[in-house]
Parts: C-alpha cells; structure tokens; sequence
C-alpha cells in the first residue's frame, strides 16, 4: 500500500540514451512532482503537474519532458542523457500544501 | 524570492542527548514549513509542519518544531536522540497560495549519533 512509488529504484544507463522514470500515487492528489537532488544532496524542483497540466516548469534542459497519462501517474523521460544528469529523481504528490515523496531513482549516466 | 538556510552542514551528538537543527527562511508572506527527514539511501519522510496556529508542532519520531516569525526561524528540536536518528534533515518552506507550487529546501543537516 505504497503511497508514492517510482520505477526503477536504480538506473544505470550510458551517456546519449534515452531513458523513462516513472511514478506512481494512490493516495488520490491532485498534484505531482518531480525534483532533483545532486551529489550534494541539494533537492531543486523541476516539475510539477496539477489536473494534467503543467504548472512549474523550472529552467531544465528540455531534454527533460513529464507526462502525465492521468491523475495517478506522473513520468518523466529524459532524451540524450548526459553525465551531468547523474542524481537521485525524487517524484512527489500533494493535497493543498503538504507533499508525500517517493523512495527515489538514482541515476547514474556512464 | 524565497530562500531557506540551514546553517550546520554536519551535528554530531551523543546518544541520548538533546537536538536543535537549526533553520532561517525568507520568505514574503506567511510561509508553510517543513521538516523532512532522508536517511541513507532512502526517500523523504515528512516529520512535522506548521501552516499556523500554535507556533510549537508536534511531529512524528518525537521531534517537535518552534515558529518563531520574528527570527524567521522554523528550528526543529528533540529532547533525547536514537541512534536511528542518524541522517540527514531538511526543512522547507512552500507557498500559502496551495500546492501547485514546489517546495524551497534548505541544503540540509547531516545529524551524526554518536554512541
């Protein structure tokens, strides 16, 4: 009865591949997430998406794309990957103002 | 803009001891605060927040949290740390406006528990 999933825990992938990150919630949100946190454990939002529309869209690389099939699931796919994309992806849901994480993908481009 | 500071990279304290991490943020209106917790290798898990009211909250794993508006502080405290304890803390800070917006963190606190 996970709240927040995501798929896979880890990825391992070479530079210039193409690569999906997908997320999962059943509590019933309205709003999903997706951050960034770097080597440094430094967590920055990139996404987020409320009712199947983007709302954030932080100064990412458009390399980087969420997709959002329906309210529960908000994927995020990255296109060329370069070693600077190395991190750990947190995705995040939230009712009003309190946000519930996910266990985190870390990624490791080669 | 808002921004949040956590000033101590690393605490060490000795089991059993007291805890204070601690926070600043800047923010222009009311701010909704946050502590999360990550321990290693883990996702994070909200510890106490505070959106009004009482300006001491309560949270889980017995940690509890003053708002201070005054020194726009938002410092999270324990009386008596668990080994367990160890890992790293964040607080955060959002916007009163709803959750569409992201959440602001701070860099972090690496709590070290010494035996």
């Amino acid at each position: 009865d996970t709240a927040v999933s995501q798929t896979p825990k880890y990825l391992v992938t070479q530079m210039g591949n193409d690569k999906s990150i997908k997320c999962e919630q059943n509590l019933g949100h309205d709003t999903m997430y997706w951050y960034k946190q770097d080597s440094k454990k430094f967590l920055k939002i990139m996404f987020s998406y409320n009712n199947k529309e983007l709302i954030i869209n932080e100064t990412v690389p458009n390399r980087f794309s969420p997709k959002s099939p329906d309210k529960a699931h908000l994927n995020l796919h990255i296109n060329s990957l370069e070693l600077g994309d190395s991190a750990v992806y947190f995705c995040a849901s939230s009712h009003r103002e309190t946000q519930y994480f996910g266990p985190g993908t870390r990624l490791l481009v080669l | 803009a808002q921004s949040v500071t956590q000033p101590d990279i690393h605490i060490t304290v000795s089991e059993g001891a007291s805890l204070e991490l601690r926070c600043n943020y800047s923010y222009g209106a009311t701010p909704y605060l946050f502590w999360y917790v990550q321990s290693p290798g883990q996702g994070l898990q909200l510890l106490l927040k505070y959106f009004s009211g009482d300006t001491l909250v309560q949270g889980i794993k017995g940690f509890e949290a003053e708002f201070k508006r005054s020194q726009s502080s938002f410092n999270l405290r324990k009386p008596s740390v668990h080994w367990s304890d160890a890992a790293e803390y964040f607080c955060a800070v959002g916007h009163s406006g709803g959750g569409a917006d992201g959440l602001t963190f701070g860099k972090g606190t690496h709590l070290i528990i010494q035996p």
